[in-house]
């Protein structure tokens, strides 16, 4: 069965230094893999995702992420955090060939402080 | 920016009580899904929907549920009796390509939430 974890319920960061965001996944096959972003009372947004190729992804608003087959990791980057990152991030998979609906993580909630 | 939108905001309902979630899709996109999170747990795929019949559902979508395309722009979610562990918070998701691949990423709207007394 495919699943996502994501191990933080919150990162804290200051402005300015470096984020990760940790998610890993489980899959039968090859995974596609989405990141999405949700600000208070809007949708989830989405940031990037890896299909294939290049294991660094980058994305919207500067985040970029790495796909790591061996570790089945997809964790979300950015070099230097704003505090209007702060937000709700998911992270999501799919599996090849296993239709088109999205298996979400947990969320994960991000606070950069000034 | 073409967004994807849901009314209402909020609902609240009384236990039993059928409730309607509408979604507007992104207007040229063909593919549509509901998902739900409730408070504090995953958001969990719950239906698709494509070419005016269902094409995924998950172990959630029982006959309680059930969605519809009523006209052109509309896309529903019906719960029929509505019970207390159905309050969640309902996304809408749309895509576009005419053949959908795992490789699009979805629109989501803002969601609905859902309190069942």
């Amino acid at each position: 069965a495919q699943s996502v974890a994501q191990p933080e319920d919150q990162v804290n960061v200051a402005e300015g230094n470096p984020l990760t965001v940790k998610c890993t996944y489980s899959v039968s096959g090859n995974p596609y893999l989405f990141w999405y972003v949700q600000y208070p009372n809007r949708g989830l947004q989405f940031l990037l995702k890896y299909i294939t190729g290049d294991n660094l992804v980058k994305g919207s608003y500067g985040f970029e992420a790495e796909f790591n087959k061996s570790q089945t990791s997809f964790h979300l980057k950015k070099p230097s955090a704003l505090v209007s990152d702060s937000a709700l991030y998911f992270c999501a998979v799919r599996d090849r060939g296993a239709g088109t609906a999205l298996i979400f993580g947990k969320g994960t909630t991000l606070s950069v402080s000034s | 920016e073409p967004e994807v939108t849901q009314t209402p905001s909020h609902q609240v309902t009384q236990m039993g009580q059928e409730v309607i979630l509408r979604c507007v899709p992104i207007s040229n996109h063909l593919y549509f899904y509901w998902y739900r999170q409730i408070l504090g747990q995953k958001v969990e795929f719950l239906v698709s929907f494509y070419n005016n019949e269902i094409s995924e559902k998950s172990e959630i979508f029982d006959d309680q549920f059930s969605v519809e395309r009523p006209d052109g722009s509309n896309f529903t979610l019906k719960i029929r009796s509505t019970k207390l562990e159905d309050s969640a918070m309902y996304f809408c998701a749309s895509t576009g390509r005419v053949v959908a691949s795992g490789r699009d990423e979805q629109f989501f709207g803002p969601g609905t939430r859902l309190t069942v007394l």
